[in-house]
């Protein structure tokens, strides 16, 4: 079964580091680009992160909200995606969900797999 | 950055009932434009991608169009199973950026 499972969230203070990681499994995950998202509660979606496949330079991407602070990263070895999260804010408390782009044709950063998330709460 | 724009932000319907919900971009982008249905305390299911290509396993009463700035999902025939929230999303360039999502309650 193809899946994505996410893990690493909780709570923690404003200012503390965090990492999540997306253990992929049922796909060969070194071929696909990986992603996280985040929903704050009661909110919309949001885009966090982007990192390619290693065939495409394994090049990443960020949002302007967690640039310089957030880093994402692979393991192809293990497939498991991660999101380092430092210096972390009150408004970076949300759901993180992980998932994997589509490799249809045409389906530019369409996201066909996702994680059931990991709640990530920063507050004092 | 590009702002996505959906309406209505909610919409009553009844089963049966045909829907149809927009989403507008601020720039163009050809088809780069995804639709996803989310469920509560369930991740997004992916819809629609390229604007119009169904998902694989995804029901055929769901369709998308459009291209450049504006674009539609429509649903026909509603059956229970449809009552969610409807995002829209584009995959023209980073940042990836949402709709404010439609939520579609049963009338």
């Amino acid at each position: 079964e193809v899946q994505l499972v996410e893990s690493g969230g909780g709570f923690i203070e404003p200012g503390r580091s965090l990492r999540l990681s997306c253990t992929a499994s049922g796909f060969s995950f070194g071929d696909y680009a990986m992603t996280w998202f985040r929903q704050a509660p009661g909110k919309g979606l949001e885009w966090v992160s982007f990192i390619r496949s290693k065939i495409y330079g394994g090049t990443t991407e960020y949002a302007a909200s967690v640039k310089g602070r957030f880093t994402i990263s692979r393991d192809d070895s293990k497939s498991i995606a991660y999101l380092q999260m430092n210096s972390l804010k009150t408004e970076d408390t949300a759901l993180y969900y992980c998932a994997r782009e589509s490799i249809a044709p045409n389906g530019n950063h369409a996201f066909d797999i996702w994680g059931q998330g990991t709640m990530v709460t920063v507050s004092s | 950055d590009i702002q996505m724009t959906q309406s209505p932000s909610s919409v009553s319907a009844s089963v049966g009932d045909r829907v149809t919900i927009t989403c507008r971009a601020t720039q163009g982008f050809s088809t780069w434009l995804v639709w996803y249905q989310q469920k509560p305390g369930k991740a997004p299911k992916l819809l629609i991608y390229a604007a119009s290509s169904l998902q694989s396993g995804v029901p055929s009463r769901f369709s998308g169009s459009g291209s450049g700035t504006d674009f539609s999902l429509t649903i026909s025939r509603l059956q229970p199973e449809d009552f969610a929230t409807y995002y829209c999303q584009q995959g023209k360039s980073f940042p990836l950026t949402f709709g404010q999502g439609t939520r579609l309650e049963i009338k």
